[in-house]
């Protein structure tokens, strides 16, 4: 099974501040990399595929990058309704895996 | 609009079984491959199991593998879960997903599972 961590768990930050979230494969996934975002409501939704591609109305501050086995995700300028869960997940094999999640607080 | 409900979760006795639903609508339901995916409370994400188009092919984690079960309507644009054998570690939100080639590209809003006696 391929190994998703990320990193930081969690990360403090402030409005229109510039952040990034990382996330290591255990093995190369050749960009099939994804991002999602996590309301506390419990509402999921996709931000990114296929490493950088911007899902259909997400804002264009997020921003996906990398390949082999390490990938990001950066938010350029912080909204208020971007504070939430984020996580990333595989889909270059079965078992798909995810991510741990990082908490992206309001500092 | 794409909408995915779930339905039939609730509280459960270890060892039980419990069939969950998915109604889709708002897309050619047989077009696309289907998920589960579950979020035990306080943790992160894990997927559960996949279906292909006709419903020939699935796919699932060693975790839930020979206790649960994916399946399809086509007609009725739905999806199950059946999940035999429910253990207390199996306690979660239940998230049914559009499986677009390559992510998870809708959720629906998720079922609560309670394994407990």
């Amino acid at each position: 099974d391929i190994q998703m961590t990320q990193s930081p768990s969690s990360l403090p930050a402030s409005l229109g501040e510039r952040v990034t979230i990382s996330c290591r494969a255990s093995q190369g996934i050749s960009n099939n990399l994804n991002w999602y975002q996590q309301k506390p409501d419990g509402t999921i939704k996709p931000l990114i595929y296929y490493t950088s591609n911007l899902q259909s109305g997400v804002p264009s501050r997020f921003s996906g990058s990398g390949s082999g086995t390490d990938y990001s995700l950066t938010i350029s300028s912080l909204e208020p309704e971007d504070f939430a869960m984020y996580y990333c997940q595989q889909d270059a094999s079965f078992p798909r895996t995810f991510g741990g999640g990082t908490k992206l607080e309001l500092k | 609009e794409v909408q995915l409900v779930e339905s039939g979760g609730g509280l459960v006795q270890p060892g039980r079984s419990l069939k969950l639903s998915c109604a889709a609508s708002g897309f050619t339901f047989s077009n696309y491959y289907m998920a589960w995916v579950r979020q035990a409370p306080k943790k992160g994400l894990e997927w559960v199991a996949t279906i292909s188009t006709s419903g020939s092919r699935t796919y699932y984690p060693d975790s839930v593998k020979g206790r649960f079960t994916i399946s399809r309507d086509n007609a009725k644009s739905s999806l199950y879960l059946q999940m035999n054998s429910l253990k207390s570690e199996d306690t979660a939100t239940y998230y049914c997903a559009r499986h677009r080639t390559n992510y998870f590209d809708y959720w629906g809003q998720g079922v609560m599972v309670t394994v407990s006696s």
